[in-house]
């Protein structure tokens, strides 16, 4: 499982609040995702990290910020979480020294109300 | 950007039969993988295999990078294959675009 850990696992919150999702891995991997998978949409990407502080926008950024202090650590925040922002939300990660296989976490369910 | 379809997009099959699934993409792309997500959300690797072919057990995956297409085969198929299935692709950079997915049943 590449040693990917999301916490939390279900989260129900109001619109208007904010939300912080975090990704934790264990290995070292160079580059972290997060993705959103919605019921007729597939998974698509958030943003993704390609080292400590380098971060980039994906295909469906608006409304979230992420940052990336260490390199086992990924945060996807919500600054004023939205019902259209209800979702699973995927962390992954690739990039070792043998291959860029990308690898996911359990993810996480949030529900905004 | 680069686009990825799959077909069929809903499969059900009896258990013990065979199964291949096809990925088409594009453009070129640097890499390819294959996920099942299970019943449980969970998405779990199957094959990294941007050329060539692999086997793995009841499953092998064979890419053609030059013809763009990619096919997952499952053989004597069992209820515990029933999920979807994910292409992944990444074409320059390390951002992966996925395909819709194939959804297959497998009844007993």
């Amino acid at each position: 499982d590449a040693g990917i850990t999301q916490s939390p696992r279900h989260k129900v919150t109001e619109t208007g609040t904010p939300v912080t999702l975090r990704c934790h891995q264990t290995e070292n991997h160079r580059y972290m995702y997060w993705y959103r998978q919605d019921p007729g949409h597939g998974l698509r990407l958030i943003h993704y990290s390609y080292g400590v502080k380098d971060t980039d926008k994906g295909e469906v950024s608006d409304g979230y910020s992420v940052s990336r202090s260490k390199t086992e650590d990924f945060l996807l925040t919500l600054e004023s979480a939205t019902s259209s922002q209800t979702s699973v939300y995927f962390c992954a990660v690739s990039g070792t020294d043998e291959t860029y296989e990308q690898y996911f976490g359990p993810g996480t369910r949030l529900t905004v109300t | 950007g680069i686009q990825v379809e799959q077909s069929p997009p809903d499969l059900i099959l009896q258990e013990g039969a065979n199964s291949t699934l096809r990925c088409n993409f594009s453009d070129s792309v640097n890499n390819l993988q294959w996920f099942h997500q299970n019943p449980w959300g969970q998405l779990i690797n199957l094959f990294y295999i941007p050329s060539g072919t692999k086997q793995n057990g009841r499953l092998s995956a064979t890419t053609v990078a030059t013809e763009r297409y990619s096919l997952l085969y499952i053989s004597s198929s069992q209820t515990t294959d029933s999920g979807v299935y994910f292409c992944a692709v990444v074409r320059g950079g390390q951002n992966f675009v996925f395909g819709p997915g194939t959804r297959l049943s497998v009844l007993p």
